[in-house]
C-alpha cells in the first residue's frame, strides 16, 4: 500500500533553515509528482511546492520561492523541501502529497498524504 | 492566483441529513475541482476528484456536482465518521484550497 512518511520538522528561530524529508513506499515513485503542502496551527491547507515526476519542472507558491528547494532522489524514493531563511509565519504542519495521475504535466489532485511533520518557528 | 470560496464556514447538522457545501471559483476552472475530508489530527483525504468523481473506497452517500466557477458537494445521508472539515481545491491552476468547512453535529 502506498506511504509518505515525513520527517526533519522541528522548533527553529527565525532565520534558520530545516531541511524536511518524505519518504515513499508502495508506488513507482519516480512516476509521479510530489507536493508540499502546509497547515498552520488551526488554519486551512496551503500548497507549497511541487516537483513533478521528471525532477525538472519545479513550483513553488511565491511566499517561498528563493527561500524553499524542493528536490527528490528517485533511488532513495524520497522528496525533500530544503527551508531556509525561516519566519515565524512558516509554522505549519508539513505535509507530503503524491500527485493522483501518472507522469502528469501539471498538476492534479493529491491522493495520498502523509501523517506530518511540525516546524515550528519561534524565538 | 485562483480564489477558492467556501460556504458555509461552519454547518450544524443531525444524523440522517442531506448537507451540501458550496465553492466557488475566482475564475472558470472547468472541472479541475477536488474535494477532501479532514479529520483533527489527521492528514486529509482524497473523496472526489475533477468535480465528480469518487475515490475508491469513499462510499456513495458523498457526491459532487458543477463546472466553470459554482460547485457543491453532498452527502446524501450524515453518518457519525462524516463529522469533520471539508475543503475544496483547485487545479486549473496553481494547487489552490477554500478555506475550509466544518461539519458539526446539531
Amino acid at each position: 500500500q502506498v506511504q509518505l512518511v515525513e520527517s526533519g520538522g522541528g522548533v527553529v528561530q527565525p532565520g534558520g533553515s530545516l531541511r524536511l524529508s518524505c519518504a515513499a513506499s508502495g508506488f513507482m515513485f519516480s512516476k509521479y509528482g510530489l507536493h508540499w503542502v502546509r497547515q498552520a496551527p488551526g488554519k486551512g491547507l496551503e500548497w507549497v511546492a511541487v516537483i513533478l515526476y521528471d525532477g525538472k519542472n519545479i513550483y513553488y507558491r511565491d511566499a517561498v520561492k528563493g527561500r524553499f528547494t524542493i528536490s527528490r532522489d528517485n533511488s532513495k524514493n524520497t522528496v525533500y523541501l530544503q527551508m531556509n531563511s525561516l519566519k515565524v509565519e512558516d509554522t505549519a504542519v508539513y505535509y507530503c502529497a503524491k500527485d493522483s495521475l501518472e507522469e502528469a504535466a501539471g498538476t492534479n489532485s493529491f491522493d495520498y498524504w502523509g501523517q506530518g511533520t511540525l516546524v515550528t518557528v519561534s524565538s | 492566483d485562483v480564489q477558492l470560496t467556501q460556504s458555509p464556514s461552519t454547518l450544524s447538522a443531525s444524523i440522517g441529513d442531506r448537507v451540501t457545501i458550496t465553492c466557488r471559483a475566482s475564475q472558470s476552472i472547468r472541472r479541475w475541482l477536488t474535494w477532501y475530508q479532514q479529520k483533527p489530527g489527521k492528514a486529509p483525504k482524497l473523496l472526489i476528484y475533477e468535480t465528480s468523481f469518487l475515490q475508491d473506497g469513499v462510499p456513495s452517500r458523498f457526491s459532487g456536482s458543477g463546472s466553470g466557477t459554482e460547485f457543491t458537494l453532498t452527502i446524501s445521508s450524515l453518518q457519525p465518521d462524516d463529522f469533520a472539515t471539508y475543503y475544496c481545491q483547485q487545479f486549473s491552476d496553481f494547487p489552490t484550497f477554500g478555506q475550509g468547512t466544518r461539519l458539526e453535529i446539531k
